[in-house]
């Protein structure tokens, strides 16, 4: 069936490091996809997003690229800030049915 | 704008007692989902409305959970009875429409624990 497979954590960085959180997924037909981040304390929210292959989803200077081809959806960032500590969380839908991985913990030292 | 609300925020009950779950998107949204989120995994879709009804509930363990829009704009998630693994946060969210492209606003979820 349709999964989601993400990069197990916890990540712990330094501030100004470059962040990759791998994200693969499995599906039938053509996904759209999304990465969700849940900041300590407060609700899931979208960080970005991509509906077709090779769109670039982009959202507080993280990005992601939709790759039909490694069926991947990696997160990434330039240079990460405390203020990125959260979970993020990879996800598809297809249909009507919504598929999140595991998440993600991400924790940024100073 | 106001967010999706929830409520209760936290829970504690025995197994073999009901709960329910009650969940106010925003309004204007014609979508509502919810969702179960055990402890180290990601969310798992139960059930999903358009408007009052049901889109999909092919995930909703229907011998115990039941849930209900009825006119369209609020909702409750029933569990009846509960059992020790369905011990989880509850989320509920909403959208515009039912779009592949529209975005999902969530609820701060509502934890429950089943002693």
């Amino acid at each position: 069936g349709d999964s989601v497979t993400q990069m197990e954590g916890p990540v712990t960085l330094s501030e100004e490091a470059f962040l990759t959180i791998n994200c693969t997924y499995t599906a039938t037909g053509y996904p759209s996809l999304f990465w969700y981040v849940q900041y300590p304390g407060e609700g899931l929210q979208l960080l970005l997003k991509a509906t077709k292959a090779d769109d670039k989803g982009s959202n507080k200077g993280f990005e992601a690229t939709y790759r039909k081809e490694t069926t991947s959806f990696h997160l990434e960032k330039g240079s990460v800030q405390v203020s990125d500590s959260a979970v993020y969380f990879c996800a598809l839908r297809t249909g009507n049915q919504f598929y999140f991985g595991t998440g993600t913990s991400l924790t940024v030292i100073p | 704008e106001a967010g999706v609300a929830q409520s209760p925020r936290y829970k504690i009950i025995e197994k073999r007692q009901s709960v329910a779950f009650w969940c106010n998107p925003i309004s204007g949204h014609a979508t509502l989902y919810w969702y179960q989120q055990i402890l180290g995994q990601g969310p798992k879709l139960l059930i999903q409305f358009q408007n009052n009804g049901v889109v999909d509930d092919s995930q909703l363990p229907k011998d115990r959970f039941s849930a209900e829009r009825l006119k369209g704009v609020d909702s409750t998630l029933k569990i009846q009875p509960a059992k020790l693994e369905d011990s989880a946060v509850y989320l509920c969210a909403s959208s515009f429409g039912g779009g592949s492209q529209e975005t999902q606003y969530f609820g701060p979820g509502t934890r429950l624990l089943v002693l």
